[in-house]
Parts: C-alpha cells; sequence; structure tokens
C-alpha cells in the first residue's frame, strides 16, 4: 500500500541555521500538506500546497519558512533560520481529493531539534 | 474563528467499559468532521468521517449540530483501542479545504 515518506526522522541543528525537510507524497494525489506538534500540544496546521502553490498558510507560516514541489514527487518544507521554538514533529500529509471525500494520508514525521 | 475542542487529554477505561471520547468544534458553516487515530509507533491514520455515517472497529461518531458536537463511542472498549485520537474539521478556504486539528485524547484501555 503507497505511503507518504519523510525523511529524515529526526535531525538536530543549530540555532540559526537552515533545514530541509522532505516528503515524498502518495503519487497520484493532488493536495499537500505540512502540519507540526510541539511536545504536549496540538497537531497545528502550516500550509497547504495545490496546483503547485501555496492555498493557505497559518500565522506560524512566516518569512522563515518556505515549501517546494522541485520535481514533481519531492514535497519539501525548508525553516532558513531555525529558532529554538522551532523544536518540534514536523508531519507532512497528502490527500487525493479534499472536503469531505477527502482523507490525509500522515507520513511518519521528522522530528526536529533545535540547540 | 474555526476551533476543535478535546476537553480530556487522558481517558482510562476498563476493557469491556464503554467509551466517550469529547470533541466540540466551532464552525459557522456546514462542518466535515473526522477522527484521527494514532497507535503507539504508527502514523497518524483516518477513524472514521461523519459524511459516511459508518461504524469503524466498533467505533461511531454522530455529528450534533446543535450542540456542535461530534463525539466518539465505543460499547465496549478492547485493549488494542489505546491510542491518542484526534478530532478534525476540514472547511473551505481559497479555493480548497483546510483540515484542523484538535489537542487530542490519549485512550488507556485497563486490562
Amino acid at each position: 500500500e503507497p505511503e507518504v515518506t519523510q525523511t529524515p526522522s529526526h535531525q538536530v541543528t543549530q540555532m540559526g541555521q537552515e533545514v530541509i525537510l522532505r516528503c515524498v507524497p502518495i503519487s497520484n494525489h493532488l493536495y499537500f500538506y505540512w502540519y507540526r506538534q510541539i511536545l504536549g500540544q496540538k497537531v497545528e496546521f502550516l500550509v497547504s500546497f495545490y496546483n503547485n502553490e501555496i492555498s493557505e498558510k497559518s500565522e506560524i507560516f512566516d518569512d522563515q519558512f518556505s515549501v517546494e514541489r522541485p520535481d514533481g514527487s519531492n514535497f519539501t518544507l525548508k525553516i532558513r533560520s531555525t529558532k529554538l521554538e522551532d523544536s518540534a514533529m514536523y508531519f507532512c500529509a497528502s490527500s487525493r481529493s479534499s472536503g469531505r471525500t477527502g482523507e490525509l494520508f500522515f507520513g511518519e514525521g521528522s522530528r526536529l531539534t533545535v540547540l | 474563528a474555526q476551533r476543535v475542542t478535546q476537553p480530556e487529554k487522558l481517558l482510562s477505561v476498563f476493557k469491556g467499559a464503554p467509551v466517550e471520547l469529547k470533541c466540540n468544534y466551532s464552525y459557522s458553516g456546514s462542518p466535515e468532521l473526522f477522527w484521527y487515530v494514532q497507535y503507539s509507533r504508527q502514523r497518524l491514520q483516518l477513524l472514521l468521517r461523519h459524511i459516511s455515517r459508518e461504524s469503524i472497529k466498533g467505533f461511531t461518531a454522530d455529528l450534533n449540530k446543535g450542540e456542535t458536537s461530534f463525539h466518539l463511542k465505543k460499547p465496549f472498549a478492547q485493549e488494542e483501542d489505546s491510542a491518542m485520537y484526534y478530532c478534525a474539521l476540514s472547511f473551505p478556504t481559497s479555493g480548497t479545504y483546510k483540515y484542523i486539528f484538535g489537542t487530542g485524547t490519549r485512550l488507556k484501555v485497563l486490562a
């Protein structure tokens, strides 16, 4: 059964460094999402991506964040200059459709630790 | 603003006991609601959606628009139901749909 895959599973970085988190969504899916979960807190929406552009982004998704789908298979989240508060589990999700029939398929997550 | 509230962080029940995981939402339009589950060391996955009106693994959830609730219920809990449960709301925005999640409830089913 096809799955969303994410790499790396865990990354440790120094504050101020750039980080790229990679996701390979399920191949026939059209909608892509990034969520994050700070330890002990809720799964927070960051950004959604459809038709090669951002369709919605949250207040968290400021200028430090960017997303790309560079080659039609990967979907990346870049954090330009990491802060301590960016430490979280980042989840990628994809879906074939959205709304009432949409089911989000999640990756296993990338844990980011900023020191 | 749109919001999903799950008031219980942890719910412990004994095997065979009924379970109810609470979810309330805030949305002015017609809501699309889902329950997602995360078993230990597994990824987050869809459990059920309100539009399907189905029972999955013995779980059901009824949308109550008057009370703006979508509680998840199971009459007899099993140990394998122990997991993290997230209620989610989907609504249209900018030509697509956005999904937001509650804080989650950890269900522990005790032997």
